[in-house]
């Protein structure tokens, strides 16, 4: 079955630099949610999509940015990239309604030195 | 605002042995609730999930969590852990709005499996 593809699966940036994290979400998913993870902490939810449109905010910087396309795909754009960003960034994709529950893409490591 | 706990950080069971991983959850109504497992620098797995109906949810790999609305709690259950079962496991619950929303996560449990 296909599942949540993330790209790419490991980056690293300098302090100050820009990155694009890219989300392909299940097909007929409609939801796309991207979290971030850093070492030792749980999931933190950053900023979901309901068909193209932002449904949804948690503690995303103002320095990040993101987009779901007409194709559902979602990017998520870093901007002065600090190195406190380092950490893993899933995204996930649901159902209408989220009842098949949330599959979760194999996350990309990012790494800001 | 929904919120969920995981009392125990760290559980460390023999191979054999049975485990259960406490979670419980604050919301408002009954939400809808998972249990997600990680392998160190990897992605997160769904184990099971709860939206309604029977209380008993059966999930992958041998594990089942029970919803007790009087408790507030979901705990996931294996009767024999496998060495392979060492991984990091999170419950997270979710509003059961009838519409997909964000999944608020406990902090985690660290299961160590000893031979």
């Amino acid at each position: 079955a296909a599942g949540v593809i993330q790209s790419p699966r490991h980056l690293i940036k300098e302090k100050r630099e820009t990155a694009t994290l890219k989300c392909y979400p299940i097909p007929r998913h409609d939801t796309v949610y991207w979290y971030q993870q850093g070492p030792g902490q749980d999931p933190q939810f950053l900023i979901s999509f309901y068909e193209k449109m932002q449904s949804d905010k948690g503690s995303i910087p103002d320095r990040f940015s993101a987009q779901q396309f007409s194709d559902y795909h979602s990017e998520l754009n870093m901007s002065s990239l600090e190195l406190g960003d380092s950490a893993l960034y899933f995204c996930a994709s649901s159902s209408p309604r989220g009842r098949n529950g949330y599959t979760f893409g194999s996350g990309t490591r990012l790494t800001v030195v | 605002a929904q919120s969920v706990t995981q009392p125990d950080i760290h559980i460390t069971v023999s191979e054999g042995a049975s485990l259960e991983l406490r979670c419980n959850y604050s919301y408002g109504a009954t939400p809808y609730l998972f249990w997600y497992v990680q392998s160190p620098g990897q992605g997160l797995q769904l184990l099971l999930k709860y939206f309604s109906g029977d209380t008993l949810v059966q999930g992958i790999k041998g594990f089942e969590a029970e919803f007790k609305r009087s408790q507030s709690s979901f705990n996931l259950r294996k009767p024999s852990v496998h060495w392979s079962d060492a991984a990091e496991y999170f419950c997270a619950v979710g509003p059961n709005t009838g519409t997909a929303s964000k999944l608020t996560f406990g902090t985690g449990t660290r299961l160590q499996v000893t031979l």
